[in-house]
């Protein structure tokens, strides 16, 4: 079963530091993973896109990568603000699955100054 | 920068009642999707339309719920005979032009539905 694991499910951290999100996958054989952010009650907005042949995508203060053979990415944010706090979520496009996303159940992140 | 919209932002409906969710996507885009979130678990893809339609569908979209492009803008999800736990926040995204529908996928702010 294709499925997609995140961890931690809750980080909090002062404001300033560097901090990184975990996501996994069951499948190797992906077309591309998404990472977005979701504030409380609101939509989806998509950070960054890594297609599978990429090794990561850099956005601001965000960096994705991407490690197939391992079935691992991981979302970086530098230097974290307050207006960082919010849900992340990891959403993969496995190979075979015509066009839907799998998503994780979130990293819960909370900065505070 | 264009953006994909849903209306309403939130429905309350007795069960058993049909509703209508809508979603205008972005204008440049051939592929739609609806996706929902139960209060509290994982967003979860609910059908992809392309071209007129379903391309893919997954087990919790049986024959209560249907899709429709009615005209060259708008996207709708039907609940024929709304059940309590179709009570979640609906989600509506829609990806680019290009052949491949591997490319990203951008979401509206979502419908919340109540099932009283």
């Amino acid at each position: 079963k294709q499925e997609v694991t995140q961890i931690p499910a809750a980080l909090s951290v002062p404001e300033g530091e560097n901090l990184v999100l975990n996501c996994s996958f069951t499948d190797s054989a992906i077309y591309n993973l998404q990472w977005f952010r979701q504030d409380p009650g609101k939509g989806l907005t998509s950070l960054l896109l890594i297609q599978s042949s990429q090794r990561e995508q850099t956005s601001g203060r965000l960096n994705a990568s991407l490690d197939k053979s391992s079935g691992r990415s991981t979302l970086y944010i530098a230097a974290s603000q307050p207006g960082d706090s919010a849900t992340y979520l990891c959403a993969v496009h496995f190979s075979g699955g015509y066009n839907k996303l799998i998503f994780g159940a979130g990293t819960r992140l909370a900065v505070h100054p | 920068e264009p953006e994909v919209t849903q209306t309403p932002s939130h429905q309350v409906t007795q069960m058993g009642q049909e509703v209508i969710l809508r979603c205008v996507p972005i204008s440049n885009h051939l592929y739609f999707y609806w996706y929902r979130q139960i209060l509290g678990q994982k967003v979860e893809f609910l059908v992809s339309f392309y071209n007129n339609e379903i391309s893919e569908k997954s087990e919790i979209f049986d024959d209560q719920f249907s899709v429709e492009r009615p005209d060259g803008s708008n996207f709708t999800l039907k609940i024929r005979s709304t059940k309590l736990e179709d009570s979640a926040m609906y989600f509506c995204a829609s990806s680019d032009l290009y052949e491949t529908p591997y490319n990203e996928q951008f979401f509206g702010p979502g419908t919340r539905l109540t099932v009283l």
